[in-house]
């Protein structure tokens, strides 16, 4: 059961440009959303996170925007950087007492060209 | 501080045979949860242990199993391998709402 849709698959972008990568939820009793970035070889690592009473979050580079009514939110990656060449996830969490069980999305090969 | 760490890195099982990866929190956390990572997919949730006692269970057989010692590491056993377990196993180590994930092991089932 895929509660949490990706897109898309990969992305092709050129250095300097925007990166936007979206993610759908079905469960509104989710109350968390995390991205992670995702080197070969490596585990993922937190880049950003949102809460759902919040409609944008930005630090750096890096901005969520989530939309509530329509269950989704995504990730934007300004001024892409060959070096934030990774695979993304964005994920979910629907039980505060449980922090750390969540629900990925299947994730988005990002390339950043020169 | 040292992030979460996570042994052996790299290991390759025969089918049906046992098992068990080990996973050191970050100083100070007491919760850990496991996940299971197939090449191409994001990672599934397997257990998550807090203060030594099962907090949460994903969709896994009962071939895997999970425990929390005294200084909060854990170590996730699976039992009769098969193929299909070849995978990277993550270990999660969470402060409040946080999840931090250490390497993981790269477990092969030939």
């Amino acid at each position: 059961q895929q509660q949490v849709k990706q897109s898309p698959q990969s992305l092709i972008v050129q250095k300097g440009g925007i990166s936007i990568i979206n993610c759908a939820y079905e469960n509104t009793a989710f109350d968390y959303f995390p991205w992670y970035q995702q080197f070969p070889g490596k585990g993922p690592a937190l880049l950003i996170a949102i809460r759902p009473d919040v409609s944008e979050k930005k630090e750096g580079r890096f901005t969520i925007s989530f939309n509530k009514s329509a269950k989704q939110f995504s990730l934007h990656i300004m001024d892409s950087q060959p070096g934030d060449s990774a695979t993304y996830f964005c994920a979910a969490r629907k039980d505060p007492g449980t922090a750390s069980k969540l629900t990925f999305g299947t994730g988005t090969r990002l390339q950043v060209t020169l | 501080d040292a992030g979460v760490t996570q042994s052996p890195t790299h290991l390759i099982k025969t089918r049906g045979q046992q098992v068990t990866l080990r996973c050191s929190p970050i100083s100070g956390h007491k919760s850990v949860s496991w996940y299971q990572q197939v090449l191409g997919q994001g990672p599934q949730f397997i257990f998550q242990y807090y203060e030594k006692e099962e907090r949460g269970r994903g969709n896994f057989p009962d071939r895997f199993s999970a425990r929390q010692f005294p200084n909060y590491s854990s170590e996730l056993n699976v039992n009769a391998l098969l193929l299909g377990d070849s995978a990277l196993y993550l270990c999660a180590s969470t402060r409040d709402t946080e999840a931090f994930f250490g390497q993981g092991t790269r477990l092969t089932v030939v």
